[in-house]
């Protein structure tokens, strides 16, 4: 069974603060996604990589950054965490060279930005 | 460009009642298409997917989907809704755009069983 886990299901962090987010598969996945959660707006792309050191941007990448230095591994960091990205945070990975698969989940991050 | 529209929100059913879940996609290419299901507190696992061939799609738990070019629709249906049914469910199309392709997601249908 494909494994994405995630480094944390709850988090609580203080405006300003800087926040990272962890995430890691075990199948050799090619891409890796980070997705926001909000009601009613559905799964939000932040960013993706499709390869290690690689990163493209998603449709809402201001306020965060990633890094991907290992294939197994992709962090999402929040580099002076406000109010508005208190939300879910999942992760994901799929194969292949083309986004076109179905992709795995982690179990998700609950963040909150006080 | 394209896009997903699932239609409701929050979709209630009685238990053994027959299950519809609605999802139109707008794409100018082939798309590929998923449903995926997610469980409280859980991440999205999928349900179900069309790539090519046969339309009529069975997924896991009783689901399936029909593939609909005509009228560019990919509802999830299952004759008969169980209380474990209960969850958020989405639809997505990946699409060949620009020469990479792109992955969307639908707002979610949250469905609710009555006993």
């Amino acid at each position: 069974d494909v494994k994405v886990t995630q480094s944390s299901r709850y988090l609580v962090k203080r405006t300003g603060e800087k926040v990272f987010l962890e995430c890691v598969q075990d199948m050799d996945h090619e891409n890796m996604f980070w997705y926001r959660q909000d009601p009613g707006l559905g799964l939000r792309l932040i960013y993706f990589s499709y390869d290690v050191k690689m990163k493209e941007k998603g449709d809402i990448p201001e306020g965060y950054s990633v890094s991907r230095e290992k294939k197994e591994r992709f962090s999402l960091i929040l580099e002076s965490a406000s109010t508005n990205q208190t939300s879910m945070y999942l992760c994901a990975s799929s194969f292949g060279l083309g986004n076109y698969n179905e992709q795995f989940f982690g179990p998700g991050t609950r963040l909150t930005v006080l | 460009a394209q896009s997903v529209t699932q239609l409701g929100s929050h979709v209630s059913v009685s238990e053994g009642a027959l299950v519809l879940l609605r999802c139109n996609y707008s794409s100018s290419v082939p798309p590929y298409l998923f449903w995926y299901v997610q469980y409280p507190n859980q991440g999205l696992q999928l349900l179900l997917k069309y790539t090519t061939g046969a339309t009529l799609v069975k997924g896991i738990n009783g689901f399936e989907a029909e593939f609909k070019k005509s009228e560019t629709s990919f509802h999830l249906t299952k004759p008969s809704a169980h209380m474990s049914d209960a969850a958020e469910y989405f639809c997505a199309v990946s699409a060949l755009a620009s020469g990479t392709y792109k992955y969307i997601f639908g707002t979610g249908t949250r469905l609710k069983v009555l006993a």
